[in-house]
């Protein structure tokens, strides 16, 4: 069960880019990553997943270091709405769903907040 | 991506009672489909998993007779919260996935707030 560790907070201006690490030392080789974004009384949505390299999309690009051992969301030119909380989730999405996989694990996450 | 959604989107009731929650996948069939429960101000706590056409296997402390979760066919699974008292007061959140391999992940509902008086 990879554990992972993300800042509990950051702050940041409209426009600016977003760099939000996640710490994830003892994941496995089969484990991907993935990212979720949760506003206050919503549930979670999918940003972006990840193996390894870097991966992009339409909201945000993800980095992953060759060890894979840590990940970044980085999130281009932030707007007020971005404000909410961020879920790094490391784990096999396959085989036996008993629960205790990582990647159906929510750890803190991290609560960008974007000012004006 | 995927589309979730939960019914109903806020329940009140009286303590005693039983509520019953819906999770729809409706794009997409559902093999597997996940509840979590969140309080406020903290992250979300994954109660059960279910698998479509068997019964649901419940983390560690859920109590599966409190807890009914039913998942009978692959777009629609229940969470039926039996004898619901203050402290089952929560957001509940479902979410669903479509493929057992790796790399597949889940899509959440937009959750339902739960208030038990």
């Amino acid at each position: 069960l990879a554990k992972t560790t993300q800042p509990i907070s950051m702050d940041s201006y409209e426009g600016q880019e977003v760099n939000i690490t996640c710490s994830h030392n003892n994941i496995a080789t089969n484990d991907y990553i993935t990212w979720y974004q949760q506003f206050p009384s919503q549930g979670p949505r999918f940003i972006i997943q990840g193996y390894k390299t870097k991966v992009t999309n339409e909201v945000a690009s993800l980095f992953i270091p060759a060890d894979r051992k840590s990940s970044t969301l980085s999130l281009p030119r932030v707007s007020l709405s971005d404000t909410a909380v961020y879920y790094c989730l490391v784990g096999d999405m396959s085989g036996n769903y008993g629960g205790s996989q990582g990647n159906l694990i929510f750890g803190k996450g991290t609560k960008l907040s974007v000012k004006p | 991506g995927a589309v979730v959604s939960q019914h109903p989107s806020r329940v009140i009731c009286k303590s005693g009672t039983s509520v019953k929650i819906e999770c729809r996948s409706l794009d997409f069939q559902a093999t597997t489909m996940f509840w979590y429960r969140q309080f406020p101000k903290q992250s979300l706590m994954l109660m059960a998993t279910s698998n479509e056409g068997s019964k649901a296997t419940y983390e560690q402390g859920v109590e599966k007779d409190k807890f009914l979760i039913n998942h009978a066919s692959l777009t629609l699974s229940t969470l039926t919260v039996t004898s619901a008292h203050p402290e089952d007061s929560s957001f509940y959140i479902c979410s669903a996935r479509s493929r057992p391999i790796a790399g597949d992940t889940q899509y959440f509902g937009p959750g339902t707030r739960l208030t038990v008086l």
